[in-house]
């Protein structure tokens, strides 16, 4: 069964600094989705990351991809308040539709 | 640009009654969803549907949980008998056909409907 790994699991960062999220999974996928949620808001599609090596950038955030390591980074540049939400990673199962969530990460900004 | 609705935002119900989670989904998808997140937990799949039937739903997705499309836009998800357990967000979602030019679109989410029960 797909198990989708995220870490850390809540991200306390400064204004202007950098830093990764890492999102792990344990079966073959060649896609993987990026969400996010603000404080009882629904989810907001960030990226969608259609292959080995895909790198998509938006903003202050930047995705990657490696279905080799099966492994996604998510990436924040010169963090602003804003961005202060959970991240989700999620990976389709099996070729199917069902999309299996990691735990998320809680990151926040602090001025 | 198009959303996913869900009525009503927060349901409040006693155990044991039966409960309606309704979503309109875009109108040009095919594909949808319903997921749910115990607060402060992960997003759980619970159920998909294409062309009229269930395609896929989970361990969770028990015989108390049914699923509808009454209307060429509605979508519903019933739970039968609530438990305290299932106090939660639900979540529907969309998709355009995935066979098609919308193969590498994501699952749009709504707002979500906040279930509690008493």
């Amino acid at each position: 069964e797909l198990k989708v790994e995220q870490n850390p699991l809540f991200l306390s960062m400064q204004e202007g600094k950098n830093y990764t999220i890492y999102c792990n999974y344990s079966t073959t996928s060649d896609r993987l989705y990026w969400y996010r949620q603000d404080p009882g808001k629904s989810l907001e599609s960030l990226f969608v990351l259609l292959s080995n090596g895909a790198v998509k950038q938006e903003g202050r955030l930047m995705a990657s991809l490696d279905t080799k390591a099966r492994l996604s980074t998510l990436h924040i540049t010169a963090a602003v308040h804003d961005l202060s939400a959970t991240y989700f990673c999620a990976v389709p199962q099996g070729g199917s539709e069902k999309l299996v969530f990691g735990k998320g990460t809680k990151l926040t900004v602090n001025p | 640009e198009p959303e996913v609705t869900q009525t009503p935002s927060h349901q409040v119900t006693q155990m044991g009654q039966e409960v309606i989670l309704r979503c309109v989904p875009i109108s040009n998808h095919l594909y949808f969803y319903w997921y749910r997140q115990i607060l402060g937990q992960k997003v759980e799949f619970l159920v998909s549907f294409y062309n009229n039937e269930i395609s896929e739903k989970s361990e969770i997705f028990d015989d108390q949980f049914s699923v509808e499309r009454p209307d060429g836009s509605n979508f519903t998800l019933k739970i039968r008998s609530t438990k305290l357990e299932d106090s939660a967000m639900y979540f529907c979602a969309s998709r355009p056909n995935p066979l098609g030019p919308g193969s590498n679109q994501p699952q749009h989410f709504g707002d979500g409907t906040r279930l509690s029960i008493l």
